[in-house]
């Protein structure tokens, strides 16, 4: 099945330190990829994406995201997390031949100072 | 900015009860979903519809489950009746896009629902 996975199911960070949270996905050829943030009892903000040509995505809040075929992820990169990045991350990819939004379990992060 | 509006905020009802969640799109988008998100999981689409049409309903319980967009723009989505293992985030999303693909879709803050 054409799916993401996200690995970790919760990571902590000390504020100021950089951070990568891990996206792998199924099925060989190149989906259509995102990640997107919730905060606590919000709706999804997107953060980035990648449909194609450079492998290195920039995103907002300083956020961003290198696809590598040959591992099959799509990591989300910050160099230096604030206070405010405490959330629940979602990886998430469109399916080839039905062409919907498939997302995976998440990863909340926390931030200690 | 333009944002898609959900309500209520926080819905609590008893089990058998009906109950009915609004969502207004963007202005100008065709496309809107229904996402139902429980909780510690990523969210799972209800239905799809474009303009007025339901172009995929597959994971919708369609014994319990409705949802319609009669003038293509905004949408309910009912319950009836209310099961405990209906409690989660109901989110709707709008797209632009035209084509079914949701290359990027905008998130309202979602409905809470609490089912005792």
């Amino acid at each position: 099945a054409q799916s993401v996975t996200q690995p970790d199911i919760h990571i902590t960070v000390s504020e100021g330190a950089s951070l990568e949270l891990r996206c792998n996905y199924s099925y060989g050829a190149t989906p259509y990829l995102f990640w997107y943030v919730q905060s606590p009892g919000q709706g999804l903000q997107l953060l980035l994406k990648y449909f194609s040509g450079d492998t290195l995505v920039q995103g907002i809040k300083g956020f961003e995201a290198e696809f590598k075929r040959s591992q099959s992820s799509f990591n989300l990169r910050k160099p230096s997390v604030h206070w405010s990045d405490a959330a629940e991350y979602f990886c998430a990819r469109i399916n080839f031949g039905n062409e919907k939004l498939t997302f995976g379990t998440g990863t909340r992060l926390t931030i200690i100072p | 900015e333009a944002e898609v509006a959900q309500s209520p905020r926080y819905k609590i009802t008893e089990k058998s009860q009906a109950v009915a969640f609004w969502c207004d799109p963007i202005s100008g988008h065709a496309t809107l979903y229904w996402y139902r998100q429980i909780l510690g999981q990523g969210p799972e689409l209800l239905v799809q519809f474009q303009d007025e049409s339901v172009v995929d309903d597959s994971q919708l319980p369609k014994d319990r489950f409705s949802a319609e967009r009669l003038k293509g723009v905004d949408s309910t989505l009912k319950i009836q009746p209310a099961e405990l293992g209906d409690s989660a985030m109901y989110l709707c999303a709008s797209s632009s896009d035209r084509t079914g693909r949701s290359t990027e879709a905008f998130f309202g803050q979602g409905t809470r629902l609490t089912v005792v």
